[in-house]
């Protein structure tokens, strides 16, 4: 069965700073890989995506991430973040052309502090 | 190009009682799946409807029901409703028969007293 953990509840970080918000997840075939951002009192914004190809992937507002198979790892990273990234971030995966469903990690939250 | 639109945003209701709840998703989309996001068990799966068909279904008890219309639109229905039914629960759109990317409307915050 699919699962995505996220290990981090929670990552404090001051503006400017870079931040990685990790995201591992296991599954037994080809995966499509997301990340989305919420708001609060908000739904799900995606920020960027894994299909295939290159590993590497950017998304919106800066934000980046780097598909690894072999750790199973999708970590998002941005190298100068801003009070307005404060958010709970979701990293999620579905299996690739089979499924619609979305599995999705437990969520990351993010501080962002002056 | 509107996006996805869920009502009401909000909703109190009883114990007991059942609930709809609507959403219409981006104009040309043909799958709406549905989200409940609660503290304790984050994002989960309800179902998901392609062409007025149930795709994949999470695992909820069968209170909980949905059906999509021949224009897309979708509405999921909770009966006899329980406190721990209270959620944000989310839809989401697609334009593709596989997932390449989901568009998720603002959600209805159910609330079970």
């Amino acid at each position: 069965a699919q699962s995505v953990t996220q290990l981090d509840s929670q990552v404090p970080v001051f503006e400017e700073a870079p931040v990685e918000l990790r995201c591992n997840y296991s599954s037994s075939v080809s995966v499509y890989l997301f990340w989305y951002v919420q708001y609060p009192n908000q739904g799900l914004q995606l920020l960027l995506k894994y299909l295939s190809g290159s590993t590497l992937v950017k998304g919106i507002n800066g934000f980046e991430a780097e598909f690894n198979k072999s750790q199973t790892s999708f970590h998002l990273r941005k190298p100068s973040v801003h009070i307005s990234d404060t958010a709970e971030y979701f990293c999620a995966v579905s299996e690739g052309d089979s499924s619609y469903k979305l599995i999705f990690g437990s969520g990351t939250r993010l501080l962002v502090r002056p | 190009k509107a996006g996805v639109t869920q009502t009401p945003r909000y909703l109190i209701k009883t114990r007991g009682q059942q609930v709809t709840l609507s959403c219409s998703p981006i104009s040309g989309h043909r799958s709406v799946s549905w989200y409940q996001q609660t503290p304790g068990q984050g994002l989960q799966f309800l179902f998901e409807y392609f062409s007025e068909t149930q795709r994949n279904k999470g695992n909820f008890p069968g209170r909980f029901s949905g059906r999509q219309f021949s224009n897309s639109r979708s509405e999921m229905n909770v009966s006899t409703l329980e406190l721990g039914d209270s959620a944000l629960y989310l839809c989401a759109s697609s334009n593709s028969r596989v997932n390449t990317e989901a568009f998720f409307g603002q959600g209805t915050r159910l609330t079970v007293v």
